[in-house]
């Protein structure tokens, strides 16, 4: 079966650190770019990061460029975001999404950070 | 950024009505626009790709249309299993966005 499963979440203080990882399991995770995707409690979709198959290509969304950093594994079949710097507005779900087609068309089930102190 | 804006917000209808719901782009972004379909407490599940392409597995009752800033979903007879909240996303350049989302409810 083609899955995501995202770990790493957790509560945090303001200010400190977490490492999520996203690994990919029943498709060939090298001929695949991924995204992280957050959703803070009770509101939409915010895309926040994509690393290309070969990470030659790495964006990040303004909210989050300078304080989360995405990296993969190809031997490990998996994403990383690793995030520094953390504050309350960084609250949300945390889901890895694979890129299809103009589309994200596999999604991890999520892990939640909760930064507060 | 290119500024995705949905309408409507939220929606009621019944069993076997005729849905739409519509995506605006504030910058054309050809067809580079998917749809997503998000039930409580689950990840989003793709349902639409490249404005207007099913994606594998979902009902042909979901459709797809529209280039440039206008984009269309709609839910030819709406079923039971078809609440949750609904997102566009664009694609076409980073940041990539999504709409701001449409809740459908099922009367």
């Amino acid at each position: 079966e083609v899955q995501l499963a995202e770990s790493g979440g957790g509560l945090v203080q303001p200010g400190g650190s977490l490492r999520l990882s996203c690994e990919a399991s029943g498709f060939n995770f090298n001929t695949f770019s991924i995204n992280w995707v957050r959703q803070a409690p009770g509101k939409g979709l915010e895309w926040i990061s994509y690393i290309s198959l070969t990470s030659g290509s790495i964006y990040y969304a303004d909210s989050v460029r300078g304080r989360l950093t995405i990296s993969r594994d190809i031997a490990k079949n998996s994403v990383y975001l690793q995030m520094n710097s953390l504050r309350a507005e960084d609250t949300a779900v945390y889901f890895c999404a694979r890129s299809r087609n103009s589309g994200m068309d596999v999604w991890g089930q999520g892990t939640t950070v909760t930064v507060s102190s | 950024d290119i500024h995705m804006t949905q309408s409507p917000s939220s929606l009621s209808a019944s069993v076997g009505d005729r849905v739409t719901i519509t995506c605006r782009a504030s910058l054309r972004i050809s067809t580079y626009l998917s749809w997503y379909q998000q039930r409580p407490g689950k990840a989003p599940k793709l349902l639409i790709y490249a404005a207007s392409n099913l994606q594998s597995g979902v009902p042909s009752r979901f459709g797809g249309s529209g280039s440039g800033t206008e984009f269309t979903l709609i839910i030819s007879s709406l079923q039971p299993e078809d609440f949750g909240t609904y997102f566009c996303l664009q694609s076409y350049s980073t940041p990539w966005t999504f709409g701001q989302g449409t809740k459908v409810e099922i009367k």
